[in-house]
């Protein structure tokens, strides 16, 4: 079955560090896969997403690039700001999109 | 546009007490399905549906129902209230396609005492 592992939490940056969350997935066949930030108190939000090998999902100065060969996702971002303190959960999907498999979540706190 | 519109935001029940969380979306997506969040486990699938009559089962289904009579709307059903099911539930929604992804609602809070 399809799994996702991503590294454990908490995260703990100063701001401007740079940013790298490890995510890598075990699936069938090709899957798409996702960046989804969870702000406190609030859903979730698609970040970035990536439908094929060496696409490269970027948005609010975070990337991520698809590589098959080491079936990983990584995260990562240039220079964090205080208010990209979030839960951050790596997932994947197949069968047409219609489901989502999650990892636990990584959860980033940045210090001023 | 509202999106995907959860009710209640907060719940407290007693074991064995039924009740019915709501999903309303006005997108017009096909896919909606029902995540629970806990603590150190992610976000584990309890039921979803390809479109209106058609529901399946995820990763966690019991103690849950669901049914999808319009394509707005996807009610969580929990049975008979247990603690194991206090938790966060998220309903999300995704256009046939796939779209720019899935949209989630903003969660309901449960908690079974």
């Amino acid at each position: 079955g399809n799994s996702v592992t991503q590294m454990e939490g908490p995260v703990t940056l100063s701001e401007e560090a740079f940013l790298t969350i490890n995510c890598t997935y075990t699936a069938t066949g090709y899957p798409s896969l996702f960046w989804y930030v969870q702000y406190p108190g609030e859903g979730l939000q698609l970040l970035l997403k990536a439908t094929k090998a060496d696409d490269k999902g970027s948005n609010k100065g975070f990337e991520a690039t698809y590589r098959k060969e080491t079936t990983s996702f990584h995260l990562e971002k240039g220079s964090v700001q205080v208010s990209d303190s979030a839960v951050y959960f790596c997932a994947l999907s197949n069968s047409g999109y219609s489901t989502l498999t999650f990892g636990k979540g990584t959860m980033l706190l940045v210090s001023p | 546009n509202a999106g995907v519109t959860q009710t209640p935001k907060f719940q407290v029940l007693k074991t064995g007490q039924s009740m019915t969380l709501q999903c309303a979306q006005d997108m017009n997506h096909e896919y909606m399905s029902w995540y629970r969040q806990d603590p150190g486990m992610g976000l584990r699938l309890i039921h979803y549906s390809v479109g209106a009559g058609i529901t399946d089962q995820g990763e966690v289904p019991n103690g849950y129902n669901v049914s999808r009579s319009t394509t707005e709307d996807f009610p969580l059903r929990l049975l008979s209230a247990a603690p194991s099911q206090t938790s966060v539930y998220f309903c999300a929604t995704l256009p046939r396609g796939g779209g720019y992804g899935y949209t989630f609602g903003s969660g309901t809070r449960l908690t079974v005492v």
